[in-house]
């Protein structure tokens, strides 16, 4: 099955700065990789998304790189801002496939200190 | 409007009983997942149901009997409790499609004692 690694587990940035996480998948059919923000006592929420078709894709402050060769994909944000701590999740799936599960990576707790 | 509803938010009970989450979603979507995070964040699938049928069932204890009386409800009941089932639980739902991402619930808390 698909198997989702995540890094780092935990990143401190100064407001202002870009923080950067970066995921790796081992199914090569996987074709849909959402990022998920989660706020405590909050369930995780769809922040931005990418396709196997797309190579990068921007919202705001928000981008999302996506390298299927190497099977890595990444998060950046930029111009951070204390309400961006919170816990991040990767996940990847095969969009198309019977059940459609999300695999998740492991997280990473931002810190943006003001 | 809540998309996707769970309840209880919070569950402590003891070790050895039995008790149900509940989760409706309005979305009209077509699939319903139950997910467990533990202690260290970590978030896992356990079951999946697509228009009331079972699709994925990821090697959960047979304590663990998920229920879709309808494709917007799926209900989760949890018999003989134990102190490892201690975790939060998230209930989503995904529509047809290439569209949309996985809408999740708030998540139930639950704590075995």
């Amino acid at each position: 099955g698909e198997n989702v690694e995540q890094h780092p587990s935990t990143l401190s940035v100064q407001e202002g700065d870009s923080a950067v996480i970066k995921c790796t998948y081992s199914d090569s059919a996987s074709n849909y990789f959402p990022w998920y923000k989660q706020e405590l006592g909050k369930g995780p929420q769809l922040i931005i998304d990418i396709r196997s078709n797309v190579g990068e894709k921007k919202d705001q402050r928000i981008a999302v790189t996506l390298n299927k060769t190497a099977k890595h994909f990444s998060l950046h944000i930029t111009e951070t801002q204390p309400e961006d701590s919170a816990v991040y999740f990767c996940a990847a799936s095969i969009r198309q496939a019977a059940g459609n599960k999300l695999t998740f990576g492991g997280g990473t707790r931002v810190l943006v200190k003001p | 409007d809540t998309a996707v509803s769970q309840t209880p938010k919070y569950l402590v009970t003891q070790m050895g009983n039995d008790k149900s989450i509940k989760c409706e979603q309005n979305l009209g979507h077509d699939t319903m997942y139950w997910y467990k995070q533990d202690s260290k964040k970590f978030l896992k699938i356990m079951f999946s149901y697509n228009n009331k049928e079972l699709i994925i069932n990821e090697t959960v204890p047979n304590r663990f009997s998920p229920k879709s009386p309808d494709k917007a409800h799926l209900n989760l009941h949890i018999n003989s409790l134990e102190l490892g089932d201690s975790a939060v639980y998230f209930c989503a739902s995904l529509g047809r499609g290439l569209e949309g991402g996985y809408t999740f619930g708030s998540g139930t808390r639950l704590t075995v004692v």
